[in-house]
């Protein structure tokens, strides 16, 4: 079946480092991608979002890079602060059905 | 404008029971999602509503059922419950009744089935 996988089930920095967290996604035609942050007790909350026909896009401290040739998706977080201690997901959107997410990364922040 | 939110909490039931969750959608939206998540995993999608109608579904089993109401909150159902519906469950509402539109998370309700 498609799923979503991520590279790294932990991710431990140092407060100040820049973090990169990484996704493979498994369905050639999902055009569409969504990466969350899930605090603990807390829903998901949307990050940052791309589309199939970018490569890159940028937010606040956050950074979205899409390699659709290796079905790789990252997140890149600028000078990571100890409230981006979370889990992040992935989530794919492929045609014709709702979003599929990735099991999770956690991210720590070390002081 | 209120966000999305969820009752109850927590929830204890015994296998073979039944089991109503219920969500509020944020101010304005109009399509409900939800989700299952399994500890140290992923949301898992269960199914969407839009405008009352069922609007896509995920690998669910029929006892998982759910209702929209004509104010846009939502209800999932589970009948004859396992032990391994055990999780935590999502709801997100978003407007338009896409698969592409932006979601936005309630806290979600924790489910235990003993």
């Amino acid at each position: 079946g498609e799923s979503v996988g991520l590279h790294l089930p932990t991710l431990s920095v140092q407060e100040g480092d820049n973090s990169i967290i990484n996704c493979a996604y498994s369905n050639s035609a999902s055009d569409y991608f969504i990466w969350y942050k899930q605090e603990s007790g807390k829903g998901p909350q949307f990050i940052i979002d791309i589309r199939s026909n970018m490569d890159k896009r940028q937010g606040q401290r956050v950074t979205v890079l899409l390699n659709k040739t290796v079905k790789h998706l990252s997140l890149q977080i600028a000078a990571t602060q100890p409230g981006d201690s979370a889990v992040y997901f992935c989530a794919e959107n492929p045609p014709w059905q709702n979003f599929v997410f990735g099991p999770g990364t956690r991210l720590s922040v070390l002081p | 404008e209120t966000g999305v939110t969820q009752s109850p909490t927590h929830l204890i039931k015994t296998r073979g029971q039944q089991v109503t969750l219920r969500c509020s959608s944020q101010s304005g939206h109009n399509t409900v999602s939800w989700y299952q998540q399994a500890l140290g995993q992923g949301p898992q999608f269960i199914f969407q509503y839009y405008r009352e109608e069922e609007n896509g579904r995920g690998n669910f089993p029929p006892r998982f059922s759910g209702l929209q109401f004509p104010n846009y909150s939502s209800e999932l159902n589970v009948n004859a419950l396992e032990l391994d519906d055990s999780a935590l469950y999502l709801c997100a509402s978003s407007f338009g009744g896409g698969a592409t539109d932006t979601q936005y998370f309630g806290p979600g309700t924790r489910l235990t089935v003993l």
